[in-house]
Formats: C-alpha cells, sequence, structure tokens
C-alpha cells in the first residue's frame, strides 16, 4: 500500500531555534499535502494545505510566517517550525492525497519539544 | 459548534463485548466518510470508510445517516487489541482536506 515517510520521528530542540520536518510520497504522486497538529489528549487540527508548485493555504489561527512549508515536488513537502518556542511543542502529522485514487496516507508524526 | 463532534469516552468494555461509537457532523455538504483509529503517540490509520448503504468489514460496522448528519461504528466481540482511539472523520464539500473529530477512547480489558 501507500507509504508516507516522514522525518525525524522525534525531535527536542532549543527555544529560538528552528526545525525542519520532512514528508516523503515513497511509491505514488501526491499534488496534496496536509499538516496537522495533534496537542495531548486532542485530535488532529488542520495547519495548512500544500499543493505541489504553489504557496500553501493555510487555516485560520496558523503563522503562516512561523510555519513554512514548501512543496517543491510530487512526493516532498517540508514544515519549518520557525523560532520555535515550548508552546510549539507538539505532534505534527502530515497527510499525502494519492493522486491516482485520492487516498490519503499519513505519516508517522514528528513529535517536537522546544526547550 | 464542532464540525464533527464525538464522545470522549473512555469506553471501558470487557473482552467480548459489543461497543457503538456515534459521531455527527455539521456540514451537510460532506462528501466523504471514514473512521480512522489512533493508537497512543502514533499516526492515524484507516480503519474504514462509511458508505451510505452501510458497510461491514468483519467485526466492524459503519452506518451513515445523511438526513441527521450521524455516523455509527459498531466493533463486536472486542479484543484486548481493539483498544485505541476512534476518529470520525469527513472530508467537506471541498473534496480535498479532512476533517478530525476529537476522538473516541476504547479500553478492552481482560
Amino acid at each position: 500500500g501507500a507509504v508516507v515517510s516522514q522525518h525525524p520521528s522525534r525531535v527536542i530542540c532549543k527555544s529560538g531555534t528552528s526545525v525542519k520536518i520532512e514528508c516523503r510520497s515513497l511509491d505514488f504522486q501526491a499534488t496534496t499535502m496536509f499538516w496537522y497538529r495533534q496537542f495531548p489528549k486532542q485530535s488532529l487540527m488542520l495547519m495548512a494545505t500544500s499543493n505541489e508548485g504553489s504557496k500553501a493555504t493555510y487555516e485560520q489561527g496558523v503563522e503562516k510566517d512561523k510555519f513554512l512549508i514548501n512543496h517543491a515536488s510530487l512526493t516532498l513537502s517540508t514544515l519549518t517550525v520557525t523560532s520555535a518556542h515550548p508552546e510549539d511543542s507538539s505532534f505534527y502529522i502530515c497527510s499525502a492525497r494519492d493522486l491516482a485514487d485520492y487516498g490519503y496516507t499519513f505519516g508517522s508524526g514528528t513529535r517536537l519539544t522546544v526547550v | 459548534r464542532k464540525e464533527v463532534e464525538q464522545d470522549p469516552g473512555p469506553f471501558n468494555v470487557p473482552e467480548g463485548a459489543t461497543v457503538a461509537f456515534n459521531c455527527t457532523y455539521s456540514n451537510s455538504a460532506s462528501q466523504s466518510f471514514f473512521w480512522y483509529r489512533q493508537d497512543c503517540r502514533k499516526e492515524p490509520k484507516l480503519l474504514m470508510s462509511v458508505y451510505s448503504s452501510g458497510n461491514e468489514d468483519g467485526r466492524f460496522t459503519a452506518q451513515l445517516n445523511r438526513a441527521s448528519q450521524y455516523i455509527s461504528l459498531l466493533i463486536r466481540d472486542s479484543k484486548l487489541s481493539d483498544s485505541a482511539t476512534y476518529l470520525c472523520v469527513v472530508n467537506g464539500d471541498a473534496g480535498n482536506m479532512l476533517t478530525f473529530g476529537g476522538g473516541t477512547r476504547l479500553m478492552v480489558k481482560p
């Protein structure tokens, strides 16, 4: 089945630094990728929708200058958390939509801890 | 009002029990419906899609009532391995993004 590789799985960084998370579709093409954030005991909240070759669409309340999204190819999207603060600590999950059958596949998630 | 609402639980049931989860959605133009399962600290995994006529996959039965904007998931003969959070997920009228409910936590005990 479709596989989405997300790296890193876990990262601890200092406050004020930037962290890049990669999401890669391994065996299918994804024109659209989605970035979610999940705080403890809460559900997934969509942060942004990223389309290959164009600017990402951000959900209300998500700062586009803080969460930089790049979707340069049909198989790779990246999320960069800039100037991270402790309140950015969360579980970030990407999802890719298969061009062929419109199914959604999730990455394994990245647990970010900002200290 | 949340777009997709679920009872958070937890539902504590003994092995072998039958348990049902409900979900309501607010957008009447929603087109596709799913149940996902999420284990602790892991990504969600698709359990099953939900079709208008209702559908069954082994011990799992999903139903959709468009008039009431209501989705259900029935698990028969619960196993210990069914313990997880079950997420009701709706694909909106834009046909693109998924909206997640808050999840219902199930704990199956021996």
